[in-house]
């Protein structure tokens, strides 16, 4: 199993431009959670989908992030404008069945604004 | 509400053994327990559900305690492998989302 898949691995890029993420869960879950990590924040939850549908997404910042999942093996978190403070490294996650169960982490996006 | 853990930071030799406290002010139905190394993903050792299942690892237990909604987790003989970030994460509800606390950072040395 080829596990969760991210890219890309780093991302680099200006203020006000538009970024995307990408993730490919592992084959046969059907929850998919996107967190952010800083060290003041630490491992915050932004939004997870059950069945390609966004259940929770009240860790969401603003308005500029949205996350989608259009089938089950894909999903994009986009931020539209960025900004320096959205620098942070971003996981997938997915799991079989949503919380309860063990969560496998892809191995993250790395985001610098500058 | 983000769940409590201490001690913030542990330095441990070889050997020796160590216990990662949560805590959480809501009822909890699961705890959930990861390790990240430096500059890795979060990893999967444990989940303890509420009725006293566990899901996890070998060489790592850990207690649930429902009425104080507290887990510890325990490390014993430790190994220089077992260095890195823990995480314990909350939920309160079956098929809820999972809340990380803030980490505690575990260093073993020979």
């Amino acid at each position: 199993d080829a596990g969760v898949i991210q890219s890309p691995r780093h991302e680099v890029t200006e203020m006000g431009q538009e970024v995307t993420l990408r993730c490919k869960p592992i084959s046969g879950h059907n929850s998919l959670f996107w967190y952010r990590q800083t060290m003041m924040r630490g491992l915050e939850l932004l939004i997870y989908f059950n069945n390609n549908v966004p259940i929770d997404d009240s860790g969401m910042p603003e308005d500029r992030f949205s996350a989608k999942m259009p089938n089950a093996s894909f999903s994009t978190l986009k931020i539209q404008p960025s900004e320096p403070r959205d620098s942070a490294v971003y996981f997938c996650a997915s799991s079989n069945q949503g919380g309860s169960y063990e969560q496998y982490f892809g191995p993250g996006t790395r985001l610098t604004v500058t | 509400q983000q769940p409590v853990q201490s001690p913030q930071a542990v330095i441990l030799r070889e050997g020796e053994d160590a216990v990662i406290n949560c805590s959480s002010s809501k009822a909890l139905y699961s705890v959930h327990w990861y390790r990240q190394k430096h500059g890795e993903a979060p990893v999967f050792l444990m989940i303890l559900l509420k009725g006293g299942e566990q899901k996890g690892h070998d060489k790592i237990s850990a207690s649930f305690n429902e009425k104080k909604q507290q887990s510890s987790l325990y490390l014993t003989a430790s190994q220089l492998s077992y260095s890195g970030t823990y995480f314990c994460g909350t939920e309160s509800g079956s098929y809820d989302k999972v809340i990380f606390g803030p980490g505690t950072s575990l260093s073993v040395i020979p």
